[in-house]
């Protein structure tokens, strides 16, 4: 069984709309991340929470917003989408915030953004 | 800041061969060392860690060294498998400033023929 779940595994959304990907764990993990895969930056980190706090923020535009309303939801709302968004989305999480943290990713939600 | 450089892919081997695939990294920190692989269709999952230097890590018949001189991590198996097909990131994990990430090589597909 998979232990984090995303939702949904794929999303076709046009150009200035709004979309919310959802993430949740059921490894009873404190932290978790948003990472993004593309061909051009194969697996690029975004965020991290700790204890559903925003800890670390490497995604320089505003329209990527990560909403932690549990424990073990992390989502991931982007707004005003543009086609170089397109990317698969991996969620992850590890027990706590660490350099030794092993992470766990899920399978990820593909958007493409016509 | 921080960065992993890998083998650029793809590397097709037959069977029975053996497998190196270089990584170098670059940090003013003492990091952990990673290697995650992916398989089609799903997120990195974890090959093994190695958070001191010079100590080795293994796992499923792939093995890498922790060589601080040389800043070298690379990625060995003395016979592959085609069940080893998948693409293997060697990724680093520091601390700068309080902030904890993980920072992924590009990756480097194997494709292993029967």
């Amino acid at each position: 069984d998979p232990k984090i779940i995303q939702k949904p595994k794929y999303l076709v959304a046009v150009t200035g709309s709004e979309k919310i990907l959802i993430c949740e764990q059921y490894l009873g993990h404190n932290a978790m991340y948003w990472y993004r895969q593309s061909a051009k930056k194969p697996l690029e980190f975004m965020f991290s929470y700790s204890y559903q706090k925003l800890m670390d923020n490497q995604t320089a535009s505003s329209r990527f917003q990560p909403q932690s309303s549990k424990k073990n939801h992390l989502d991931l709302q982007i707004t005003a989408l543009k086609p170089d968004d397109s990317a698969t989305y991996f969620c992850a999480s590890s027990q706590d915030r660490g350099t030794n943290e092993r992470l766990f990713f899920g399978h990820g939600t593909k958007l493409s953004v016509l | 800041g921080d960065s992993v450089t890998q083998t650029e892919g793809p590397v097709t081997l037959s069977e029975g061969t053996s497998l190196t695939v270089n990584c170098s990294y670059e940090t003013k920190q003492y990091p952990t060392l990673f290697w995650y692989v992916q398989y089609p269709g799903e997120g990195p999952q974890l090959l093994f860690k190695v958070p001191k230097a010079n100590e080795k890590g293994s796992n499923r018949g792939f093995e890498a060294t922790y060589n601080k001189e040389a800043t070298s991590f690379h990625l060995q198996k003395a016979s592959v498998q085609e069940s080893d097909s998948a693409v293997y990131y060697c990724a680093l994990s520091d601390r700068h400033t309080n902030a904890y990430k993980v920072i992924f090589g590009k990756g480097t597909h194997l494709h292993v023929l029967p």
